[in-house]
């Protein structure tokens, strides 16, 4: 079975630009979460979510934004990039449906990086 | 909302030492927690995770013990091999009527020498 897919791996964007990256979760899983990881803040939740529903999201300004397809393909959205949004972003599948937490399977990430 | 404290930042041994990292939640409602490690370059992987109703749980030379009292729950690896250096995270599920919100230590780095 294939794995979480991220695309594009790298990207290189200026300031003020704004920013789409894909995810394709495995096959069957229908919880999608997304994660930024920088050297100084770790691991830290975006949003997740299930069934094209937005059912989570973490402590980051308006300016990311994402949403689901019916194919539980998820996209994520960076509008007005600033320096400090260069991060490694990951996103994670799960089985889990009803609560039950369920391992987060992640992909390889996308690494961003605005200049 | 949850929040989640891990230690050491970074953990240097030799080889078949053993290599123990702790955490602590603040959510008493968290019912499930999950560590992962990250090699460089590479994605997060599940090694092992210990639900609330679970104490203890081991896995060949890979341990997890929790302690609900205290809210902290440790990662134990023993007879460590190089291959075990990577940044390993701890994190906890918030139970906040949400699903699949995991909330991350900030990692250790381990480093096992030769």
């Amino acid at each position: 079975k294939a794995g979480v897919t991220q695309t594009p791996r790298y990207l290189i964007k200026t300031r003020g630009q704004q920013v789409t990256l894909s995810c394709s979760p495995i096959s069957g899983h229908r919880s999608v979460s997304w994660y930024q990881q920088t050297p100084g803040q770790g691991l830290q939740f975006l949003f997740e979510y299930f069934s094209e529903t937005q059912r989570n999201k973490g402590n980051f300004p308006g300016r990311f934004s994402g949403r689901q397809f019916s194919n539980s393909r998820s996209e994520m959205n960076v509008s007005t990039l600033e320096l400090g949004d260069s991060a490694l972003y990951l996103c994670a599948s799960s089985l889990s449906t009803t609560g039950n937490p369920l391992p987060l399977h992640f992909g390889n990430g996308t690494r961003l990086t605005v200049t | 909302g949850e929040n989640v404290e891990q230690h050491p930042s970074t953990l240097s041994v030799q080889e078949g030492d053993s290599a123990v990292i702790k955490c602590t939640y603040s959510d008493s409602a968290s019912n499930y927690f999950p560590w992962y490690k990250q090699e460089l370059g590479k994605r997060p992987q599940l090694i092992i995770d210990i639900r609330s109703n679970v104490g203890e749980k081991k896995d060949q030379r890979i341990a997890v013990t929790l302690n609900k009292t205290a809210k902290h729950f440790s990662l134990h690896i023993t007879e460590t091999q190089p291959e075990d250096s990577a940044v390993y995270f701890c994190a906890a599920f918030e139970f906040s009527g949400g699903y699949n919100k995991l909330i991350f230590g900030a990692g250790t780095r381990l480093a096992v020498h030769p």
